[in-house]
């Protein structure tokens, strides 16, 4: 069975610009949670997304946005990027909703804002 | 609210040497505790979790926890590491909203 996979692996923008990171869960897997990871923050909690609805959300500002498909696959957006959104962001997904849930993680994808 | 706390930001230790890495906790409601590894260039993969019964929980791959309420500590051990064992560990509860709260991580680093 195939893993979480994040598309694209590595992302270079500028600030200002708008970013759109994508993540396929493992086959069956209805939830999708995203995290943001940097040095100083460590992991963060982004949201949550089962069966198309964002279920559960951490505290970043609007800017940062999310959506969930049909398939279970999901995005996430960054508008108005700002230097301090450099991070390795996470994908997991789960069998079920909830953090009680075991969560597989991808490979993530790492933004670079210049 | 929930949350943890990894002291150590690197551990360094000799192979075959035994380890702790620290997690403490704090949480009003009932606690769900985890730890992941995360490997160099890799996702986090979940290491084992308490969420209630026995206090002392175990990996496949010779890492234990022992939940200690009375000390809210989460502490993962392991008596004998191995090269392949450097990585990075972060202990994570579950919050009321039922999401999970990382701690910062410590960097475990085996030396040959």
């Amino acid at each position: 069975k195939a893993g979480v996979t994040q598309t694209p692996r590595y992302l270079i923008k500028t600030r200002g610009q708008q970013v759109t990171l994508s993540c396929s869960p493992i086959s069956g897997h209805r939830s999708v949670s995203w995290y943001q990871q940097t040095p100083g923050q460590g992991l963060q909690f982004l949201f949550e997304y089962f069966s198309e609805t964002q279920r559960n959300k951490g505290n970043f500002p609007g800017r940062f946005s999310g959506r969930q498909f049909s398939n279970s696959r999901s995005e996430m957006n960054v508008s108005t990027l700002e230097l301090g959104d450099s991070a390795l962001y996470l994908c997991a997904s789960s069998l079920l909703a909830g953090g009680d849930n075991e969560q597989f993680f991808g490979p993530g994808t790492r933004l670079t804002v210049l | 609210a929930q949350s943890v706390t990894q002291l150590d930001s690197q551990v360094p230790v000799f192979e075959e040497a035994p380890v702790e890495l620290r997690c403490n906790y704090s949480s009003s409601v009932s606690v769900y505790l985890f730890w992941y590894v995360q490997y160099p260039n890799q996702g986090l993969q979940l290491l084992l979790k308490y969420l209630s019964g026995s206090t002392l929980v175990e990996s496949i791959n010779g890492f234990e926890a022992e939940f200690n309420k009375s000390q809210t500590s989460f502490h993962l051990r392991k008596p004998s590491v191995h090269i392949s064992d450097t990585a990075e560990y972060f202990c994570a509860v579950l919050t009321g909203a039922n999401n999970l709260f990382f701690g910062t991580g410590t960097r475990l680093t085996v030396i040959p």
